[in-house]
C-alpha cells in the first residue's frame, strides 16, 4: 500500500543552521506530496506542497522538491530560526483518492 | 478564516465508557478524517467520511465508529474506552478536488 517514510527525529540544530528532513515514499501512478507543521499545541497545517513531478513547493523560506527517480520529497531550509521548532510531517495523497498518507513526523529543535 | 472545531482540547474517561468526540466545521467540506496521534507512529487512520452518512475504515477502525449525519458534523465513538486509546485525536477536512487539508486542535484523551 502507500507508505511514507521520513527520517526519525528529534532533528536539534542552533539557530542559522541549514536544515535537511529526508522524506521518501511508496505509491502507484502519481501521488501529491506535502509537508505539514505542528507548532506546539496546535493541529497540523500545511506547509508547502507539490502535485506532480521536478515540482518545487516553497513557503516561509522552506522548499522540498518532487523527485519521481528517487521518490523523495525532502524539506529544506538554508537558516532556521527558533520559530521554526516544530514536528514536521511529511505526507501523500493517491492519485485519485481523497485522504492523506501521513509519515511518523520529525521534530526540530532550534536553539538560539 | 476557515474553522476546523474540536468539542473538547482534554478529555478524561473511564475504562468502559462510550466516548463521543465531535468535529464540526464551516468549509462545506465533502471529506472528513479522524486520527489519531502516537508519539513514534505518526497519524493513523481511522476512519473517513465523503459525504453525509458515508463512511469508510482507515488503517485503525478496532474499537471505533463514526457518525455523519449531517456535513459539516463528524463524530468519533469510542464504543467502550481502553486505556490503549489514550491518545491525541485530529480532525480533518478535505474539499472535493483541493489539496490542502484543514486540521482541528485535537483532543487529548486519557483513559484511566
Amino acid at each position: 500500500g502507500d507508505s511514507v517514510t521520513q527520517m526519525e527525529g528529534p532533528v536539534t540544530l542552533s539557530e542559522e543552521a541549514c536544515l535537511t528532513i529526508n522524506c521518501t515514499y511508496t505509491a502507484t501512478g502519481y501521488p501529491s506530496l506535502f509537508w505539514y507543521v505542528q507548532y506546539p499545541g496546535e493541529g497540523l497545517q500545511l506547509l508547502l506542497k507539490a502535485t506532480k513531478a521536478d515540482d518545487k513547493g516553497s513557503n516561509k523560506g522552506f522548499e522540498a522538491t518532487y523527485r519521481k527517480e528517487t521518490t523523495s520529497f525532502h524539506l529544506e531550509k538554508g537558516s532556521v530560526q527558533v520559530s521554526d521548532s516544530a514536528v514536521y510531517f511529511c505526507a501523500l495523497t493517491p492519485l485519485g483518492f481523497q485522504k492523506l498518507v501521513f509519515g511518523t513526523g520529525t521534530r526540530l529543535l532550534v536553539s538560539p | 478564516d476557515v474553522k476546523v472545531t474540536q468539542s473538547s482540547r482534554y478529555l478524561v474517561k473511564r475504562t468502559g465508557e462510550k466516548v463521543f468526540l465531535e468535529c464540526v466545521q464551516d468549509m462545506d467540506h465533502e471529506n472528513m478524517f479522524w486520527y489519531r496521534q502516537d508519539p513514534g507512529l505518526g497519524l493513523r487512520l481511522i476512519y473517513f467520511s465523503y459525504d453525509v452518512k458515508m463512511k469508510e475504515k482507515g488503517d485503525i477502525p478496532e474499537g471505533y465508529s463514526v457518525s455523519r449525519e449531517k456535513k459539516e458534523r463528524f463524530s468519533l465513538i469510542l464504543e467502550s474506552a481502553s486505556t490503549n486509546q489514550t491518545s491525541m485525536y485530529l480532525c480533518a477536512t478535505l474539499g472535493r478536488g483541493h489539496y490542502e487539508a484543514f486540521f482541528g486542535q485535537g483532543t487529548r484523551l486519557t483513559v484511566v
